[in-house]
């Protein structure tokens, strides 16, 4: 049963253009929500998040937009740089537990 | 102020065999968490322990895997009679705080645990 879904397995982008990636979750007690980065042979970093009593968050290149009816959230990069190729995770929790629930991830290829 | 510490990188035993995952947190940190991450999968929480106390611990496997976090020395887990579906990357990370501050939380580089 997976309770938070990435969809898109990869996504390729020019850069400087508009990276979107996509989340869903299914489980309405998720009310604190985050994404993570992580390079190859690296663990997980924090990029950025958002609670459930918001609907926006921005951090310089980065925006989270949750929409709660449809539960579902994206992660806009803009612009996109190469740097910023990488597997991104998302990442759901709520109810008062400690744990985090991760999505499959999406590996995003930033192209010169 | 070093990072989260784990170690070995790589791992590799052979069925039957035990493995010790060993992490070290963050100067100051008090509390673990361990994931693990099979290919093609998200990361799965384990296990999330506080100095001598096991506080969560439902995401571990009902057999052969348990952790600890001593009041001296790193966190361990350990899975006994490995088998090859325990071949995963496993993540270790630490917070300062308890609950609800994941901006605080930092993992590790994992474990690549290969079993042959």
């Amino acid at each position: 049963d997976q309770q938070v879904k990435q969809n898109s397995p990869s996504l390729s982008v020019q850069e400087g253009r508009i990276s979107i990636l996509n989340c869903d979750y299914t489980n309405s007690m998720f009310d604190y929500f985050l994404w993570y980065k992580k390079y190859p042979a690296e663990g997980p970093t924090f990029l950025i998040s958002i609670s459930s009593i918001k609907d926006k968050n921005e951090d310089g290149r980065f925006t989270v937009f949750l929409n709660k009816s449809a539960k579902h959230l994206s992660l806009h990069i803009v612009p996109s740089q190469p740097g910023d190729s990488a597997v991104y995770f998302c990442a759901a929790t709520g109810g008062g537990s400690e744990k985090l629930v991760f999505g499959k991830g999406t590996k995003l290829t930033v192209n010169p | 102020n070093a990072g989260v510490m784990q170690n070995p990188r790589h791992l590799v035993r052979r069925r039957g065999q035990e493995a010790r995952l060993r992490c070290s947190p963050m100067k100051g940190h008090s509390h673990v968490y361990w994931y693990r991450q099979l290919p093609e999968e998200g990361l799965k929480f384990m296990v999330y322990l506080q100095k001598e106390n096991i506080i969560d611990e439902s995401g571990m496997p009902k057999e052969r895997f348990s952790a600890e976090f001593p009041k001296e020395g790193p966190s361990i887990l350990r899975i006994q009679q490995v088998v090859r579906g325990d071949s995963a990357a496993y993540f270790c990370a630490s917070s300062p705080l308890q609950g609800q501050r994941y901006e605080k939380l930092f993992f590790g580089s994992g474990t690549q645990l290969s079993v042959l």
